[in-house]
């Protein structure tokens, strides 16, 4: 098993650009999160969901969107970028019967 | 805002001596998680101690939970220069209904010098 992925390591976007940040598991998970994490900040949470089609938003979710169609993918996509969302996120997919979370790599993301 | 506070925010040790980080929490959860993460990696889960339960050990790891204080402590014993890492505790509460609401502290830096 590959676990939880994401595409890609790092992106450098200007101002105002979209892009989706990719994320894959293939444990059969039904939960997944997004996740940022900033210095000194720790992690918050983005977006959850339980399961394909039912999605929820969690600390921090302005600015971003996501959507479920299906248990192995859960992308996050950002509308118009702004330097304030430069930060390393994070995907996980949690265990079924326990909150235990399994994170993917992440993703280093730069606005300018 | 944050639910976990951990302290310290840095820690560091000689190999072979213990390592105790805490964190503290401000409402009632079901349970509680610490995680590692290596420089520039992901999370990795180490161990989960349960509301009701006091105490929990994992290899040379111990974690004990007072929910009347409301705090945690994560024990590594004779630590090794390759525990160097980020420990972050995490609070939960729900669990298969609510999935992924945890709720991350700032966590804390380890080094373990040789």
């Amino acid at each position: 098993n590959a676990g939880v992925t994401q595409t890609p390591k790092f992106q450098v976007l200007k101002t105002g650009q979209s892009m989706t940040l990719q994320c894959a598991q293939d444990m059969n998970h039904e939960y997944m999160s997004w996740y940022r994490q900033d210095p000194g900040m720790g992690l918050r949470l983005i977006h959850y969901s339980v399961g394909a089609g039912i999605t929820d938003q969690g600390e921090v979710p302005n600015g971003y969107n996501v959507s479920r169609s299906t248990t192995e993918d859960f992308p996050l996509r950002l509308l118009s970028a702004a330097p304030s969302q430069t930060s390393v996120y994070f995907c996980a997919s949690i265990k079924p019967g326990s909150n235990e979370q399994f994170f993917g790599p992440g993703t280093r993301l730069t606005v300018l | 805002s944050q639910q976990g506070e951990e302290d310290p925010q840095a820690l560091s040790i000689q190999e072979g001596e213990n390592a105790t980080m805490n964190c503290s929490y401000k409402t009632s959860i079901n349970n509680l998680q610490w995680y590692r993460q290596n420089s520039g990696r992901g999370l990795v889960h180490l161990i989960l101690i349960r509301s009701n339960e006091r105490e929990k050990h994992s290899g040379r790891l111990r974690v004990t939970l007072d929910t009347s204080k409301k705090s945690s402590s994560l024990l590594i014993t004779a630590s090794r220069a390759a525990d160097t890492a980020s420990y972050f505790c995490a609070t939960g509460w729900g669990w298969y209904t609510q999935g992924g609401k945890l709720i991350f502290g700032q966590g804390t830096e380890l080094s373990v010098k040789p």
